[in-house]
């Protein structure tokens, strides 16, 4: 059974980066598919942030790509978001999930930009 | 860039009602979508991907349908556990989902 695990701050100052690292069990990465981040922001709709290859190529929502790094890990089977620059509009459950049909979840963890 | 629509934003049913959703794609995606149940503080579910095939271990009265620009989800006969929002994903270009669809008790 594929499971998926976010860790990282819940707390994050304004212009400072949020990091998030997401376990995987049950499956390795560098067997294929994409990684991905999703985020909703409290009582919001869903939003892509951006995904990685098991090889480690990236693919990233133009809306959100000059703040955002993706990277993986094949031999801690985890991979990360970074987010720049974040501002009280970042606030918001943040998800990971396996291939870009998100089959597989990760339970969520809030992340709150707040001073 | 492709944009999804829902219809509608909300509905109320009762138990044994038969609910029918809609996504609308801007530009024909053939048949990457899918759809997810999500409840409250909870991750969303997949339950049918490639716009028409059924997640394993998901309750056969759910079923979607349609190609290219226009999809539906249905729920022969909802039942109790069902009252959640329903989120269309389209994967054809960059992921997007679409708005949703909150379900609440009539």
């Amino acid at each position: 059974q594929v499971q998926l695990q976010e860790s990282g701050p819940g707390l994050v100052k304004p212009s400072e980066t949020l990091s998030l690292t997401c376990a995987v069990s049950g499956y390795s990465i560098s067997s294929g598919y994409y990684w991905g981040w999703i985020r909703q922001p409290p009582g919001k709709g869903l939003e892509w942030i951006g995904s990685i290859y098991h090889s480690g190529s990236t693919y990233y929502n133009p809306s959100l790509k000059s703040r955002v790094t993706i990277s993986v890990d094949t031999s801690k089977n985890q991979f990360s978001l970074k987010l720049s620059s974040v501002t009280a509009a970042d606030t918001a459950v943040y998800y990971c999930a396996r291939d870009l049909a998100f089959d597989y979840w990760g339970q969520g963890t809030l992340v709150t930009v707040s001073s | 860039d492709i944009q999804m629509t829902q219809s509608p934003s909300s509905l109320s049913a009762s138990v044994g009602d038969r609910v029918t959703i809609t996504c609308r794609a801007s530009q024909g995606i053939r048949n990457d979508l899918g759809w997810y149940q999500q409840k409250p503080g909870k991750a969303p579910k997949r339950l049918i991907y490639a716009a028409s095939s059924l997640q394993s271990g998901v309750p056969s009265r759910f079923s979607g349908s349609g190609s290219g620009t226009e999809f539906t989800l249905t729920i022969s006969s909802l039942q109790p556990e069902d009252f959640a929002t329903y989120y269309c994903l389209q994967h054809n270009s960059y992921p997007c989902f679409g708005p949703g669809t909150k379900v609440d008790i009539k």
